[in-house]
């Protein structure tokens, strides 16, 4: 069984805030990191997939970094909104595994 | 495109009996996946599939049956329930393998054996 840890379990931030958080995964065997958001009552749905390390992406005020020789991501939220309020996961790919974190409770409050 | 569909949404099933979960994508994806979701922690891989007739274990596949006769479809079968398997299921499809592509989810189907 492989261990991905995400922290904090949850967030509560004000409206403008900046906020991040962390995904800790193995550094052997490393395949990919993802990031998903998963709002409530739908489904996950995929932010990043990255694969190298020193990888850096981004989609609007949403960023991720990527360091798997010490098996950490973290992902960046630049001037929280309400509607960036969900549950954020990252999942660990081995090949064709993928071993999910709990995830990371975002609430904005307005 | 609808994506991936799961159904039924909903079941409630007695102890020992059997069912099939469905699940579709039409976007002609090559790996396709079930999880489930229990309170406290995080998804954990069932099954998993890299293409139509290879089909091969996740982190948790105890109980659970698969097959894959076509590429679009990935049924997840429980032969006989048991109170354990209560839990919400997600099927999940992507373009590639090896992990380099993200996953599409469907909507879920929450199933509760009694």
């Amino acid at each position: 069984i492989l261990n991905v840890e995400q922290s904090p379990q949850s967030l509560h931030v004000q409206e403008g805030d900046s906020t991040n958080f962390t995904c800790s995964f193995p550094s052997s065997n490393f395949y990919a990191l993802h990031w998903y958001r998963w709002e409530t009552a739908k489904s996950p749905e995929a932010l990043f997939v990255m694969t190298l390390n020193g990888d850096e992406k981004k989609k609007g005020r949403i960023s991720a970094t990527l360091n798997t020789k010490e098996g950490y991501s973290y992902l960046y939220i630049k001037g929280s909104q309400p509607e960036d309020s969900a549950t954020y996961l990252c999942a660990y790919a081995t090949g064709n595994q993928f071993y999910f974190g709990t995830g990371t409770s975002l609430t904005v409050i307005p | 495109n609808a994506g991936v569909t799961q159904t039924p949404k909903f079941q409630v099933l007695k102890t020992g009996q059997s069912m099939t979960l469905q699940c579709a994508q039409d976007m002609n994806h090559e790996y396709m996946s079930w999880y489930r979701q229990d309170p406290g922690m995080g998804l954990r891989l069932i099954h998993y599939s890299v293409g139509a007739g290879i089909t091969d274990q996740g982190e948790v596949p105890n109980g659970y049956n698969v097959s894959r006769s076509t590429t679009e479809d990935f049924p997840l079968r429980l032969l006989s329930a048991a109170p354990s398997q209560t839990s919400v299921y997600f099927c999940a499809s992507s373009p590639g393998t090896g992990g380099h592509q993200p996953q599409h989810f469907g909507d879920g189907t929450r199933l509760s054996i009694l």
